[in-house]
C-alpha cells in the first residue's frame, strides 16, 4: 500500500513554541506539498516541493518554512506558533503529472 | 479573477437517490480536473480524473462530467448510501504547466437513511 506519513495526528503547542510537522513518502514521488484546512475556508496551499532542496511558496507561506533535504521527506516548520496557527495540516504527494494526489492523516495542531 | 466554487457547501439527500455536486470554474484552462472525498479528520482520497477533452468518467457508482464551454464539472453518486456521506473536493490541473492544483472549498454531502 503507498503511503504518506505524518509523524503526528494531534499537537498541542505553546505560543511562541518552533514547531516542526514532518511528512514521509514511500512512493519516489518527485511533488510534495504542505497545505493547511480550516472550515470554510477549504484547504490552502502553504509551500510544495518539485525536487529536492527545492521549494516553493504557496498561497499563505507568512509564518512557516518548509525544508526537502530527501526526496522521500517534505518537513514543515512553525518557527514561533502563533495561535492563528491552530489548524489540521496536511501533507500530500504526487508524480510530476500531478494525476492523483496522495494525502497523509492530517496532523491537527492546536497553539494556545 | 480566477475562482473555483462548489455549488453549495452542504447538501442533504435521501437514501437510494442520485446525488449531484457541482464544480464550477471562472478564468482558469485547466488540462483536468480531479475529485477527492475526505472524511472528518482524514486527510482527502482521489476518486476520479477527468480529462479536458473527456465529456464523461465512470467508476462505479461515480460519473464524472466536464464541460469546458460551460466551465462546469458535475459529480454524481447513483444509489447513494450512508457511507457515501463525506466531504467532496474538485481540484483543478492548470494546462500553464508544472503548478499545484487548485482545490474548491468542498461540498459536505449527508446521505439520509
Amino acid at each position: 500500500d503507498v503511503k504518506v506519513t505524518q509523524s503526528s495526528r494531534y499537537l498541542v503547542k505553546r505560543t511562541g513554541e518552533k514547531v516542526f510537522l514532518e511528512c514521509v513518502q514511500d512512493m519516489d514521488h518527485e511533488n510534495m506539498f504542505w497545505y493547511r484546512q480550516d472550515p470554510g475556508l477549504g484547504l490552502r496551499l502553504i509551500y510544495f516541493s518539485y525536487d529536492v532542496k527545492m521549494k516553493e511558496k504557496g498561497d499563505i507561506p507568512e509564518g512557516y518554512s518548509v525544508s526537502r533535504e530527501k526526496k522521500e521527506r517534505f518537513s514543515l516548520i512553525l518557527e514561533s506558533a502563533s495561535t492563528n496557527q491552530t489548524s489540521m495540516y496536511l501533507c500530500a504527494s504526487t508524480t510530476g503529472s500531478q494525476e492523483k494526489l496522495f494525502f497523509g492523516s492530517g496532523t491537527q495542531l492546536s497553539v494556545l | 479573477s480566477q475562482k473555483i466554487e462548489q455549488n453549495s457547501e452542504a447538501l442533504n439527500i435521501q437514501e437510494g437517490k442520485t446525488a449531484t455536486l457541482t464544480c464550477n470554474y471562472t478564468n482558469y484552462s485547466p488540462a483536468y480536473l480531479q475529485w477527492y472525498r475526505q472524511d472528518p479528520g482524514r486527510g482527502p482520497v482521489f476518486l476520479l480524473l477527468i480529462r479536458e477533452n473527456e465529456k464523461e468518467k465512470r467508476k462505479e457508482r461515480l460519473k464524472v462530467t466536464f464541460d469546458t464551454t460551460l466551465k462546469q464539472s458535475l459529480f454524481h453518486i447513483t444509489a447513494s448510501q450512508p457511507a457515501d456521506s463525506a466531504t467532496y473536493l474538485c481540484a483543478l490541473a492548470l494546462s500553464s504547466g508544472n503548478t499545484p492544483l487548485v482545490f474548491g472549498k468542498g461540498t459536505r454531502l449527508s446521505v439520509i437513511a
